[in-house]
């Protein structure tokens, strides 16, 4: 049972344009997003997150959009830059405070010059 | 170094042999978790340590697997007997818990492979 869904493996786009990659959500019960970015041989890094009472959040070149009632959240990166080229993974997790994250499996990034 | 430390990096054994990784939380965090990674598959929760309390096993995926964290630092995640499916990523993260919600901070993992 996949609670979190990436339905695409993976997206191309040009540099300087925005990429948007998407997750969805089946348990009603996470209330904390987070957004990892992935290189080969490496551990994933935190990228931005949001709590289940806000819509938006940003950081820089990173926006990280949530809609509950449509179980959905986005990223968007803008400008995108060839350095961006990664594995992205959505995660999310129940408890308010640390908990076990559930994982999608992840969208290819690659930024084309 | 400040961030999460594995060891080893790389782990090639044999089918039936055990395996013991090592994993070096960032200083002053509490909670401490595993996860592994499987071939094209995304990141799966194994087990999770939190301060003095029990951990939460409802990951492991046998009785194979086991985890202790001594002194509330460093963790070890040990499999018997292993098996061809261990075969994966094994990732260690940790996070501050200070009653709000909290990033996962992850090391590099250690890359098991099963002969």
């Amino acid at each position: 049972d996949q609670q979190v869904k990436q339905n695409s493996p993976s997206l191309s786009v040009q540099e300087g344009r925005i990429s948007i990659l998407n997750c969805d959500y089946t348990n009603s019960m996470f209330d904390y997003f987070l957004w990892y970015k992935k290189y080969p041989a490496e551990g994933p890094t935190f990228l931005i997150s949001i709590s289940s009472i806000k819509d938006k959040n940003e950081d820089g070149r990173f926006t990280v959009f949530l809609n509950k009632s449509a179980k959905h959240l986005s990223l968007h990166i803008v400008p995108s830059q060839p350095g961006d080229s990664a594995v992205y993974f959505c995660a999310a997790s129940e408890a308010g405070t640390a908990s076990k994250l559930t994982f999608g499996t992840g969208t290819r990034l690659q930024v084309t010059l | 170094g400040a961030g999460v430390s594995q060891s080893p990096s790389n782990k090639v054994t044999e089918k039936g042999k055990d395996v013991e990784l090592r994993c070096d939380p960032i200083s002053g965090h509490t909670a401490l978790y595993w996860y592994r990674q499987s071939l094209g598959q995304g990141l799966e929760f194994l087990i999770y340590f939190q301060g003095n309390s029990a951990p939460d096993k409802s990951g492991l995926p046998s009785d194979r697997f086991s985890a202790e964290r001594t002194g509330g630092s460093v963790s070890t995640l040990t499999i018997q007997r292993t098996q061809q499916e261990d075969s994966a990523v094994y990732l260690c993260a940790s996070s501050l818990v200070h009653g709000s919600n909290q990033p996962q901070h992850f090391g590099d993992g250690t890359r098991l492979s099963i002969l």
